[in-house]
Parts: C-alpha cells; structure tokens; sequence
C-alpha cells in the first residue's frame, strides 16, 4: 500500500510567523510531490509542484524535497490569516508513470491575528 | 481560460436513486480525473480518462458507478441505487498533455438522505 503520511494538526501559528508543514510517503519510486490548499467547503488549489531534491521557492512558499529521508515540506513565510486552510500533500501513485494521485490527509493550519 | 467545471455543486437524494455528475475539462487538457472526498480525509482516486478512454479504475468504484468520456471532452460520472455511504464531495480535475499537475473543479457535494 503506498501512502502519503501528513500530520492532521491543527498546526496554529501567529501571523507573521513561518508555518512548517510536513509529508513523508512510502513509494521510493515517487518522482513528483503535490502541495494543494483546501479551503473549508471548497475544493483543492494547486500551490506548488517539486520534482528534485532541494527547494524550490515561489513567493512566500518554499517546498523542499530530500528523497534519501523520503520527506517533502512546505514552508509558508509571513503567514497571514488568509493562509488558514488544510494543506494536502500529494504523489503520483505507483511511482513514475502512473497518473492517480495518493493524498495525505492534509494538515490544518491556523494562523492567528 | 476558465477553469474546471463541474454541475450541479450541489445534491441531495434519497436512497436508492440514481444521479449524474457532469465535469467539463479546462480546454485542451487530454486527461480528466474523479476523485471522492470525505470529511477530514484527502481526495480518493475513482477513475480516469485519457481523450475518451478510461484507463484506471480504482478498487473503490463498485458496480454501481460508472463513468464516460464519450467525445473526448466533458465526461459524467453515474451512482446508481445510492446509499448513504456516498455521501461525500465529488471532485474531478484535469490535466494537460504531458503534464503530471492536476487542476481541480469545485466539486459536486453529494448528500444522501
């Protein structure tokens, strides 16, 4: 069974703040990793993509990727209150090739004023 | 270019009713995958097409689901006699030619009395 494994939180931070959020998965084939925010009620919005180890930023959001320890990250710098959602982790399924995303659970994130 | 579609947003039926989901792809996008979502878990994967033929099944969609893609471009995802189980958020997301990203519609959410 492969599996993306998220901390559900909630993972509260003050505004301004940096948020860590973390994902570890099974598949040692995984290639690429999915970082989605979900707002209560409302579905899943890409954030960021990452394919090779190390960071990748855009804006406020840094992923990071270290496929030795199989972990992937999501550093949220200068948190706003706008940021409180669940955050979910993704992978492809079976590795390299295949289209079927596994999810995390996600982790809910609260950043407070 | 506008985003995924999907109709209607919301559902409620009785038990043992059949209902129909319709999902419009971002044009373009030659895959086009439905996931179910339940409260406090990640998107599960249902199914997926590439142009108009499905692909992959997973082992979550019972006899009583069906899903299409006659042309190649929206596709409808069927339950038939429908239980209280399914109830959940159902999301579907496209993706373009070669491209792993997957983008999400707003899902229909499905509440069965």
């Amino acid at each position: 069974q492969k599996e993306v494994e998220q901390n559900s939180g909630p993972l509260s931070v003050p505004e301004g703040a940096i948020a860590s959020l973390n994902c570890t998965y099974s598949d040692r084939g995984s290639q690429s990793f999915f970082w989605y925010r979900q707002y209560s009620g409302k579905s899943p919005e890409l954030i960021m993509s990452i394919y090779s180890n190390g960071d990748k930023e855009d804006g406020r959001f840094t992923a990071q990727l270290n496929k030795a320890s199989q972990y992937v990250s999501l550093l949220i710098r200068d948190s706003q209150p706008s940021d409180s959602a669940t955050y979910l982790c993704a992978a492809p399924r079976d590795g390299a090739g295949s289209y079927q995303l596994t999810f995390g659970k996600g982790t809910k994130l609260s950043v407070i004023p | 270019d506008t985003g995924v579609s999907q109709n209607p947003r919301h559902k409620i039926t009785k038990r043992g009713q059949n209902v129909t989901f319709r999902c419009d792809p971002i044009s373009e996008h030659n895959r086009l995958y439905w996931y179910r979502q339940t409260l406090g878990q990640g998107p599960e994967f249902l199914t997926y097409f590439q142009n108009e033929a499905q692909l992959e099944k997973s082992r979550l969609l019972s006899d009583r689901f069906s899903a299409e893609r006659p042309k190649g471009s929206f596709s409808t995802l069927e339950i038939q006699r429908t239980e209280q189980g399914d109830s959940a958020m159902y999301l579907c997301a496209s993706s373009p030619r070669n491209q792993e990203t997957q983008y999400f519609g707003p899902g229909t959410r499905l509440l069965v009395l």
